[in-house]
């Protein structure tokens, strides 16, 4: 069964440095996702992406964040400048309009940890 | 601005027991859909269910199955036979068409021997 992929599972850095943080979505969807999940908290949205740009952002997608589809398959978020704050579990998803439309699914989270 | 309320910070139920779990969303559209997501410990988030709102029969998946009212603007999930493997946190969250999915804060639902 089809599935999206993160990498990497688990990412510690620095505060101010740069983070990159890889997805592989679901290989016929068309729909991409961005949510984050600050330990014990509810998952919350940041950025959706359709026809190679951004659909839909949160107020908390600020300048620091940016999203790329550099080829046919990834899906990448970048945090410029870490902050203590951005330290969450990030989930990419992935959606079709044509099987069970806006269905996301979502993959198994990178851990981001910033000292 | 849509808004996803479920009520039970926690639950516990017996194996093999059904349980109810609760959500409640505020909304101004007319189509949209809802949905059910597990997340256990490793974190996953595991989609359970999902509801379309034009749609007046309740969804139903295996021993998962949903009590939806439209003009109650309620959602919510019943478990029956439960398993050890259910203990998790359980997410309702709400969606418009091609849209992000607005999340309500999680009940988390332990299942007891």
């Amino acid at each position: 069964e089809p599935e999206v992929t993160q990498t990497p599972s688990h990412q510690v850095t620095q505060m101010g440095q740069e983070v990159i943080l890889r997805c592989v979505p679901i290989s016929n969807h068309l729909y991409f996702y961005w949510y984050r999940q600050i330990l014990g908290q509810k998952v919350e949205f940041l950025v959706s992406f359709y026809n190679n740009e951004i659909s839909e952002k949160s107020e908390i997608f600020d300048d620091q964040f940016s999203v790329e589809r550099p080829d046919g398959s990834n899906f990448t978020l970048k945090i410029r400048s870490t902050k203590l704050e951005d330290s969450a579990m990030y989930f990419c998803a992935s959606s079709s309009d044509l099987v069970i439309p806006d269905t996301q699914y979502f993959g198994p989270g990178t851990r981001l940890t910033v000292l | 601005a849509q808004t996803v309320t479920q009520s039970q910070p926690e639950m516990s139920v017996q194996e093999a027991e059904t349980v109810t779990l609760s959500c409640t969303y505020d909304t101004s559209e007319n189509n949209y859909y809802l949905f059910w997501y597990k997340q256990p410990p490793s974190r996953q988030m595991i989609l359970v269910i999902r509801q379309e709102a034009y749609k007046q029969q309740n969804a139903t998946e295996n021993r998962f199955s949903v009590n939806f009212q439209k003009a109650a603007k309620s959602f919510s999930l019943k478990i029956s036979d439960s398993q050890l493997g259910d203990t998790a946190m359980y997410f309702c969250a709400f969606q418009v068409t091609a849209s992000k999915l607005t999340f309500g804060t999680g009940t988390r639902l332990q299942v007891t021997l």
